[in-house]
């Protein structure tokens, strides 16, 4: 399927272990990006991504990995989980950011909850 | 800091009103300003798009402005329908590349 996708939707763990969220998009866009959505504080963004091997922190890393070995994949991984991470999880991209600002597309999110 | 805030935090309207929403940020030098839509437990679906040298964007009943001297824009929906009840997002982007996010406006559309 063509735009923007992530796996899984839904996660249950408990604190202390190792979580790895997948996001793959089609459109070989050069730029991704990781939000986290919270009650209280909207969207914040966690890494992006401005090409393949080419990552760097947002707001509000820590706690987070990213890896960027091919263009159209851009994992997150939250080494060891606590209950501060739950949240819901939006990977996006974009062809072009910064200076020529174009669109940022977004993936329909999952949903996790440490225990 | 950037900080963009969006007024009011909900809305309820009956069918068939216009509408505008409103969303305003702190700094003006922005290089574009975006709207979304979330519905519950979804993603976020890109409304509008408006560069910093634009004025206004339409795509159907959708209007937005943008004035980045006051540092304000408006998303005008017409004709209201009970299938546009959602949260509205805008979001602007500025130096660097992430955009940054008020905390939403959520619309009630009563049949």
């Amino acid at each position: 399927d063509a735009g923007i996708t992530q796996s899984p939707r839904y996660k249950i763990t408990e604190t202390g272990r190792q979580v790895t969220l997948m996001c793959h998009q089609t459109w070989s866009h050069s730029y991704m990006f990781w939000y986290r959505q919270d009650l209280g504080h909207g969207l914040r963004l966690i890494y992006y991504s401005a090409a393949a091997d080419i990552t760097d922190k947002g707001e509000v890393p820590d706690g987070y990995v990213v890896s960027r070995s091919k263009t159209e994949n851009f994992p997150l991984t939250l080494e060891s989980a606590t209950r501060s991470q739950t949240s819901v999880y939006f990977c996006a991209s974009s062809e072009i950011s910064g200076g020529a600002g174009n669109e940022q597309f977004f993936g329909p999110g999952t949903r996790l909850t440490v225990l | 800091k950037q900080e963009v805030t969006q007024i009011p935090a909900a809305l309820s309207v009956p069918e068939g009103e216009n509408l505008v929403l409103n969303c305003s940020f702190t700094d003006s030098a922005i290089y574009n300003l975006q709207w979304f839509r979330q519905d519950p437990g979804k993603g976020l679906t890109s409304l509008l798009l408006i560069q910093s040298s634009q004025r206004e964007q339409t795509s159907g009943r959708l209007n937005a402005s943008l004035d980045k001297s006051s540092g304000r824009s408006t998303l005008y929906i017409a004709a209201s329908q009970p299938g546009d009840s959602a949260t509205y997002l805008c979001a602007v982007i500025q130096a660097g590349t992430a955009l940054i996010f008020g905390k939403g406006t959520t619309l009630s559309v009563s049949s």
